[in-house]
């Protein structure tokens, strides 16, 4: 089975400092990866998504994730955070061709003024 | 829009009730899934469906049933409710990998 590893589990930024989230996973083949963002009360919603092609995928506010596959890697990152980034991020993946999508434990950021 | 309906944003019952929670999406998507959200372990799958009628077990599916008799329609019963099932119960449904979520249901079993 797919397991997904979000190593930071909690990580405090100031404004206008950049951003990295790591996500690993384990997974031998196709993937389909993927950036959830809950903000407080808030929906969980879909950030960015990868499914294939360029490796570097495009989000919505500014986001963006480069998939590396020699290193089963999905990392999220932003150059510059804004107060309103505060909010818990989750990497998933979907082994192409299945429904099943595991996702990551979560990350909680929170970005100082 | 996609919008992913759950009939409670907070339920509190007591240990061994009975609980249904109800959840609704208006895309005519195929698949459907239950979520339990629990601090420091994310997002984990109980159930999920494919189709009418058609379930599949997830990675938690121990002390729960699922019912999908109409496609916009996926139930999570709670047959026996216990403390260890206190959670945020989320929904989600689903189209070409992407899924839309719900609002939650936090559930307190006393």
């Amino acid at each position: 089975a797919q397991s997904v590893s979000q190593h930071n589990h909690h990580v405090i930024l100031s404004e206008a400092a950049s951003l990295e989230l790591g996500c690993n996973y384990s997974y031998g083949g196709t993937v389909n990866l993927f950036w959830y963002v809950q903000y407080p009360g808030q929906h969980l919603q879909l950030l960015l998504k990868y499914f294939s092609g360029d490796p570097l995928v495009k989000g919505i506010k500014g986001f963006e994730a480069e998939f590396i596959k020699s290193k089963f890697s999905f990392n999220l990152r932003k150059p510059s955070v804004q107060w309103s980034d505060t909010a818990e991020y989750f990497c998933a993946v979907r082994p192409g061709g299945y429904q099943k999508v595991t996702f990551g434990t979560g990350t909680k950021l929170q970005v100082i003024p | 829009d996609v919008k992913v309906t759950q009939s409670s944003r907070y339920l509190v019952k007591r240990t061994g009730e009975k609980v249904f929670l109800e959840c609704v999406q208006d895309m005519d998507h195929e698949n459907m899934f239950w979520y339990r959200q629990d601090p420091g372990l994310g997002l984990r799958l109980i159930y999920f469906s494919y189709d009418v009628k058609m379930k599949e077990k997830g990675d938690i599916p121990e002390g729960y049933s699922v019912s999908r008799e109409k496609k916009e329609r996926f139930s999570l019963i709670l047959e026996s409710a216990s403390t260890n099932q206190t959670s945020m119960y989320l929904c989600a449904s689903s189209f070409a990998g992407e899924q839309y979520f719900g609002p939650g249901t936090r559930l307190t079993v006393t």
